[in-house]
Parts: structure tokens; sequence; C-alpha cells
């Protein structure tokens, strides 16, 4: 049975840093990796999505990279700010056909002014 | 456009009554899931529709727990006789297709069982 695991649980850090989230995953057969911001009372939101065959996708201030073969995801914030802070979510899906995505515990964000 | 919706967005229930959550997905898509988020945790996987058929229920907790989708458009998650254990935020997704990469969530249900 696949899990994720998502490391730290909880960051707090002042405005500006650079930071690295980290998300693994015990089965290297996955279709494709996805991190989510989740904020307080709403739903999911995707920030970038990476096919089992790509390393990276950036998008802005964001940069996930995938490395299957170690099950690993890192999910990099370039110059974080207090509008980042949220809670992260890597999720992992095993094939194409309607397959249900499998969600590590989170990662919640505090950005500091 | 209008994105999944979901209501009520909170229910408060006591213990052993019955509650149904709503999922508006959004139009034309043809795959739904239903995931389980307790606090502090990352939401799990309940089930899973394509059109109206129930493809698979493997994430189901207990025979407590029934969805239907008779339409293809709106499901309703039940829950019978809540526990405790149930308090929970549900959350809907769709995606157009069984192969979309995707998936769209709703704001999700916030179930307190007192």
């Amino acid at each position: 049975k696949q899990e994720v695991t998502q490391i730290p649980a909880a960051l707090s850090v002042p405005e500006g840093e650079n930071l690295v989230l980290n998300c693994s995953f015990t089965d290297s057969a996955i279709y494709n990796l996805q991190w989510f911001r989740q904020d307080p009372g709403k739903g999911l939101t995707s920030l970038l999505l990476i096919q089992s065959s790509q390393r990276e996708q950036t998008s802005g201030r964001l940069n996930a990279s995938l490395d299957k073969s170690s099950g690993r995801s890192t999910l990099y914030i370039a110059a974080s700010q207090p509008g980042d802070s949220a809670t992260y979510l890597c999720a992992v899906r095993r094939g194409n056909a309607g397959n249900m995505l499998t969600f590590g515990g989170g990662t919640r964000l505090m950005v500091k002014p | 456009g209008a994105g999944v919706s979901q209501s009520p967005r909170y229910k408060v229930a006591k213990r052993g009554q019955d509650v149904a959550l709503r999922c508006d997905p959004i139009s034309g898509h043809v795959s739904l899931f239903w995931y389980q988020q307790a606090l502090g945790q990352g939401p799990e996987f309940l089930t899973y529709f394509q059109n109206e058929a129930q493809l698979d229920k493997s994430g189901l907790p207990s025979d407590r727990f029934f969805a239907e989708r008779p339409e293809g458009s709106v499901s309703t998650l039940k829950i019978q006789r809540t526990q405790q254990e149930d308090s929970a935020v549900y959350l809907c997704a769709s995606s157009f297709t069984r192969d979309s990469l995707e998936q769209y969530f709703g704001p999700g249900t916030r179930l307190t069982v007192t």
C-alpha cells in the first residue's frame, strides 16, 4: 500500500526566506505527483503537477522536483511571502484511469512579516 | 466558470443521527471522487464514480457509509448512525474524463458529531 510522508509537519519562517518542503512515497510506481495548497476552510488548489517521466515543474516562485527512483519530491518556494502561509499537501497517483490520489499529511507553513 | 460546490458547508450531528452531504461537480465532468480529511491530516480516498457507476468504494470505512450518483452528475455521501470518529471534512473532487490529469476540489463539508 502506498504511503506518503511529508516533512516537516510545520514550519515557521520570516518573510523573504527560501524554503524546501519534502515529500516521500514508498511505491515508486506512480503515474504523477501533485502539490496542493490548502487554506483554512477552503478546498485544495493545485500548484504543480509532475508526470512520472518528468523531473521538475516550475510556476512563478515555486519549483517542484521528482526523483521517482528514490521516492522523493521537493517543493521549493523562493522569497517567501506572508500570503504563502497555508498547508501544503503532496499527493501521488498510481495510474491514469480514474485512480485516486494518495496524500501526505501536509506541511503547515507560516511566513511571518 | 463555476467550480465544484458542496453543501452544507458545516454540519453538526448528534451521535446516532444520519447525515447526507451533497456534491455538485463541474458540469460535464465524468469522474467524481470523495475524500475524508481528519483534523491535521491529509485527505484519504473514500470512493470513486465514473458517470453513475461506482467503480471503487474501497476507502469507505464501514457499511454505515454509502454514496450515490444516480444521474451521473450530483453525488450524495450518506453516513448512517454517525459516530464521533466520523467528524472530519469531506471533500469532493471531479475531473473531466477518466484519464484527466487533474482533479478539481470543492471547499468541503465540515462534519462535527457530538
